[in-house]
Parts: C-alpha cells; sequence; structure tokens
C-alpha cells in the first residue's frame, strides 16, 4: 500500500473550514483514499473515501488531484467536538491463500486537529 | 454508527493468566478485524476473518489466537497474557470487497500487570 504523508498538527478556528492535507505520492491506480479520525479513547470513525473524483457526504468533502498524488479533506464548518487525530490512508484489497480477499488498512500517524473557540 | 459491540471495555489481569476480548456485530458483516493501538506504532492488525471459522494472522499474531464459529462473534485469545500486550484492542467489521469501508467498535482497554 501507498505511504501517506500528512502534516503533524494544525489548528482551526471553530466555524471555519477545516483544509487537511495529505501526500500520497506513489498510489497506485486501484488504491483508494480514505479518511479516519479518532477522538481520544474512542474507535477510529470512517469520514469518507474515494478513488479519482471528488466526494462530499454529510460530514465532509474530499478533495482528490488529478494526478491522484495528493488530496485534502475538508470540514466545512469545524467545531469543537472535531478535535480529533485525522488519518489519510490509502488502500488496495489483498488476495490472500483461500482466494477471499480484504482490504487492509495501514494507519500512519495522522494530523491531530484542534479547534479552538 | 455500525453495530458493533466489545466485551469487557476495560481489564485488568496478572502476566501468564488467558485473557478473551469479545467483539460482537449485528451488521451480518462478512469481514472482521482485531487491531491493537499502542503509542507510537498506530493501528496494527492482529487478526482477520473472512467468513465463519475463516482466519487469517495480520502482522502481529504471535501470541495471540482468534475463533469465529458464528457471523456476528469474533473472539480474541491471549492464551498467557504478557505485560507487552498491554494495549487498547479494537474490533472492525466490512462487508465484502476489497473496497468496502471498516467499522471499528468502541475498543477495549487491556492492562497486563
Amino acid at each position: 500500500d501507498a505511504k501517506t504523508t500528512q502534516p503533524p498538527s494544525m489548528d482551526c478556528a471553530e466555524g471555519r473550514a477545516a483544509n487537511l492535507p495529505c501526500n500520497h505520492s506513489t498510489i497506485s491506480g486501484n488504491e483508494y483514499v480514505y479518511w479516519y479520525r479518532q477522538i481520544h479513547s474512542q474507535g477510529p470513525q470512517y469520514i469518507i473515501h474515494g478513488l479519482k473524483n471528488n466526494e462530499t457526504n454529510e460530514m465532509a468533502s474530499l478533495i482528490i488531484t488529478e494526478d491522484r498524488k495528493s488530496s485534502t479533506l475538508i470540514l466545512p464548518h469545524a467545531t469543537l467536538r472535531d478535535t480529533a487525530v485525522y488519518y489519510c490512508i490509502v488502500r488496495v484489497g489483498t488476495a490472500n491463500a483461500g482466494g477471499t480477499s480484504y482490504g487492509k488498512l495501514t494507519f500512519g500517524q495522522g494530523t491531530i486537529l484542534t479547534v479552538h473557540p | 454508527d455500525a453495530g458493533i459491540t466489545q466485551s469487557p471495555r476495560h481489564k485488568v489481569t496478572e502476566t501468564g493468566t488467558p485473557v478473551t476480548l469479545r467483539c460482537h456485530q449485528t451488521e451480518n458483516h462478512r469481514y472482521m478485524y482485531w487491531y491493537r493501538q499502542d503509542p507510537g506504532h498506530g493501528l496494527r492488525l492482529i487478526h482477520y476473518s473472512y467468513g465463519v471459522k475463516d482466519t487469517d494472522k495480520g502482522e502481529v499474531s504471535d501470541g495471540y489466537s482468534v475463533s469465529r464459529s458464528k457471523t456476528e462473534d469474533f473472539l480474541l485469545t491471549l492464551e498467557s497474557a504478557t505485560s507487552s500486550q498491554t494495549s487498547v484492542y479494537f474490533c472492525a467489521i466490512s462487508g465484502s470487497g476489497a473496497t468496502d469501508t471498516q467499522y471499528f467498535g468502541p475498543g477495549t482497554r487491556l492492562t497486563v500487570l
């Protein structure tokens, strides 16, 4: 799986947009970009994922560059509850000996986003 | 939130004792996973299951075994707990196919004294 690079920490004012960058310059054509976040002591929470096109859901927007070597997660109106560690992950399915497959997730160190009043 | 529960949520045990952690899902998903999370290491895959009685090793499987006798339950066993297995353990589930999203449970904090 391709490696990702994220800034270790970012700050954002409450109510403003939070833009979290991720570099994945070695991404392969069949690898998806996933974003998760983890609020202190809780399990990782899925946010959004995409392959080539930009994606939007009720939580966030994902902007993937045309060459797919980087992406940005956008939280349009950050709140204090969005303070968390955000993980950018690129992922491809892996076949095991039994012929089935699973999508291994490799979590890096992520970006600590702090939203302040 | 995906219907995933983990039990116990917290456990303190002594070195050398057996420990079993349970993950229960109500989503009828095919795949289930066990991860551990430690400072400086992020989440690491221990074992995963791709169906009832079908399991395989992850990247840090030594000292752990798993079983899945029903679709909804995935058990992680530490046959003889060691202090190095002190960690937070997360269960995850996903449907089928390489791109299906994994959803995580709330975690179990295990301390081995």
